[in-house]
């Protein structure tokens, strides 16, 4: 079984209006983080917002904020007032366990692609 | 610092020749990850080790791949022989031993295979 999906392929999104990305994860590990990367057509990889299993409350970073429902095992990315620069793939990311565990390692979805058109 | 860096940035080789990719990790991070990012299978990991040692190589697809890292600050990932379906974009990623702390990736090094 997948341990994160990505079930949209492609996002399109009008400047300015908010958008959300879906990521669903399986882990029986308590412990676990949950990331997200953007991957613009240059190729590098950018973290954007990080959640611990254990958090209260739901992540936020600026224009991103995560909506964290653990009992339906979802993480969807929010962006809110999309801009033009926000055109890229966005990857959810899981390790499971502590990180100071040895046998941990960031596990990657699909990713999903998203167009900002002005 | 400079943050994780790869080299070289492109690689372009004929069927059955050996290419050594190369990577220095961010000084102080313990951990190392290895990633190959093709249109098929995504973001897939190769290999990733702890304080130099190898974790977890169950992503390496054939013995035909290996990775090495000799010390703190190098790590290698070899192929030979290499084969056309080897090409994609391969990630070198660090990061240190910390629950909230992400992972920093490489520029990457595109392999092309001919």
């Amino acid at each position: 079984a997948q341990k994160i999906t990505q079930t949209q392929p492609g996002m399109f999104v009008q400047e300015k209006e908010a958008v959300t990305l879906d990521c669903t994860y399986d882990t029986s590990d308590p412990s676990y983080g949950l990331f997200w990367y953007k991957q613009p057509s240059s190729g590098e990889m950018i973290f954007l917002i990080y959640q611990g299993s254990y958090d209260q409350q739901n992540a936020t970073e600026g224009r991103y904020s995560l909506n964290f429902q653990k009992a339906r095992k979802s993480a969807n990315l929010v962006i809110s007032a999309s801009q033009l620069g926000d055109s890229a793939m966005y990857f959810c990311a899981m390790r499971e366990g502590h990180a100071l565990q040895a046998g941990t390692a960031l596990i990657f979805g699909k990713g999903t692609t998203l167009s900002v058109s002005s | 610092d400079a943050g994780v860096i790869q080299s070289p940035r492109h690689e372009v080789t004929e069927m059955g020749q050996e290419v050594t990719l190369r990577c220095k990790p961010i000084s102080g991070h313990d951990y190392l990850f290895w990633y190959r990012q093709t249109m098929m299978r995504g973001l897939e990991l190769l290999i990733y080790f702890n304080n130099n040692v190898p974790i977890d190589d169950s992503g390496m697809p054939e013995d035909r791949f290996s990775a090495k890292m000799p010390n703190a600050s190098f790590s290698t990932l070899k192929i030979q022989p290499s084969e056309p379906r080897d090409s994609a974009v391969y990630f070198c990623a660090s990061s240190v031993s910390r629950d909230n702390t992400e992972a920093f990736f490489g520029q990457g090094t595109r392999l092309t295979v001919v």
